[in-house]
């Protein structure tokens, strides 16, 4: 599937380093969203990006910040990271709101 | 506060053997609940759309159904390459595009 490209696909950093990971959607969809997934926990939703809106969850530290440029394009520029934000980071795209959402491969994010 | 619970965590199968797994939601207003099949290391894959009591959807051997409260996946003569773990998702009526994420079953079928 190559409709939600996501890069890298595995990145190990230190807590003072900043970093950015890349999602970018080929499949003309109006939304993009980033998810975070831990090991036994649901899917947290962390930012949306759409013409309608753009929401962020009140929840997501200061050291995570999104970029979206265009509608193909997403980023999540990170900085000054804990172990515990270590995690899958997902990049989701959908055509609207409330319609599914196709999600990428993810980025295995490793803080030490 | 949205609440989406799924069971059971795990279960393991024998090629052949039918089965169901549980998605039960309590939401004020449902606009949607949606079934994903992620495998290890990638991210998940859509498989249904549901949006009203009554509503059902079919793909090669999965099935999904829809009441009120609750949602079922019924998996019929499943194979070894069904094995993963299966995520259900609800949108509720005042949440724009926000998805409520249960915490998956994790479905094992053995040959």
């Amino acid at each position: 599937e190559t409709g939600v490209t996501q890069t890298p696909r595995h990145l190990v950093m230190g807590m003072t380093n900043k970093k950015s990971l890349k999602c970018e959607q080929h499949l003309g969809h109006n939304a993009m969203y980033w998810y975070k997934q831990s090991a036994k926990k649901p899917l947290e939703l962390m930012f949306v990006y759409s013409l309608e809106e753009r929401v962020e969850n009140n929840s997501v530290p200061s050291r995570f910040s999104p970029e979206c440029p265009n509608s193909s394009h997403l980023f999540l520029h990170l900085h000054t990271l804990q172990p515990e934000d270590s995690a899958l980071y997902l990049c989701a795209s959908s055509q609207g709101r409330g319609i599914e959402q196709f999600f990428g491969p993810g980025t295995r994010l490793t803080v030490l | 506060e949205d609440q989406v619970t799924q069971s059971p965590e795990a279960l393991r199968l024998q090629e052949g053997e039918s089965s169901s797994l549980n998605c039960s939601y309590t939401v004020s207003g449902l606009r949607g609940l949606f079934w994903y099949r992620q495998d290890p290391g990638k991210g998940p894959e859509f498989l249904f759309t549901l949006y009203s009591a009554g509503e059902e959807k079919e793909k090669e051997r999965l099935k999904a159904t829809l009441t009120k409260k609750e949602s079922f996946l019924h998996i019929t003569a499943p194979k070894p390459e069904d094995s993963a773990t299966y995520l259900c998702a609800v949108r509720e009526e005042t949440s724009g595009s926000r998805l409520t994420f249960g915490e998956g079953t994790q479905l094992t079928v053995n040959p």
